[in-house]
């Protein structure tokens, strides 16, 4: 089955610095790839995501790219600001709207003032 | 946008009891719907597909008579836990589709402690 590694598992950035996640997974099926930010005691809530016919998808200071070839899909924030603080987690599918979803192992990102 | 809804939030019950968690989709109608577990610090394990009108769907190593899954309509799906322990103490999430050119929709999760 699909596996899904992610790093780094931890990542302190000073505020206006950048920060970047790394994922990569193993089925070449997979076909959409999320990412979500999770508050402590809540559910994850979608941020971006890219499906495989794009190579780079950004919005405002949130940008992903994916390397099908290499099968790897990165997360870049850009200008970071303490409110970014939070655990973030990649995950990947065969289907954007009705397969399951494989969860990467997750980076608690933490944005100093 | 769609929402999800988890009840209840936190639960608290002794061991060997049940705890039954819902989880609905607000304003849409799910036919898939998907169960995760998240041990503290941990990623999101997928326990299961819940399929409207049908069986659900286990991952490996997931036991099903444990975690009693039922999804009788298109805006709910319930996860039992029964005869639960203290290693089932968990954070439980929900996701659903609502169709079309959607994302996943997560609930906000049920915190469950077991005593």
């Amino acid at each position: 089955g699909e596996n899904v590694e992610q790093h780094p598992s931890t990542l302190s950035v000073q505020e206006g610095d950048s920060a970047v996640i790394k994922c990569t997974y193993s089925d070449s099926a997979s076909n959409y790839f999320p990412w979500y930010k999770q508050e402590l005691g809540k559910g994850p809530q979608l941020i971006i995501d890219i499906r495989s016919n794009v190579g780079e998808k950004k919005d405002q200071r949130i940008a992903v790219t994916l390397n099908k070839t290499a099968k790897h899909f990165s997360l870049h924030i850009t200008e970071t600001q303490p409110e970014d603080s939070a655990v973030y987690f990649c995950a990947a599918s065969r289907s954007y709207n009705t397969d399951k979803l494989i969860f990467g192992t997750g980076t608690r990102l933490q944005v100093f003032p | 946008g769609a929402v999800v809804s988890q009840h209840p939030s936190w639960v608290i019950c002794k061991s060997g009891t049940s705890v039954k968690i819902e989880c609905r989709s607000l304003d849409f109608q799910a036919t898939t719907m998907f169960w995760y577990r998240q041990f503290p610090k941990q990623s999101l394990m997928l326990m299961a597909t819940s399929n409207e009108g049908s069986k659900a769907t286990y991952e490996q190593g997931v036991e099903k008579d444990k975690f009693l899954i039922n999804h009788a309509s298109l805006t709910l799906s319930t996860l039992t836990v029964t005869s639960a322990h203290p290693e089932d103490s968990s954070f439980y999430i929900c996701s659903a589709y609502r169709g079309g050119n959607t994302e996943a929709f997560f609930g906000q999760g049920t915190r469950l402690t077991v005593v």
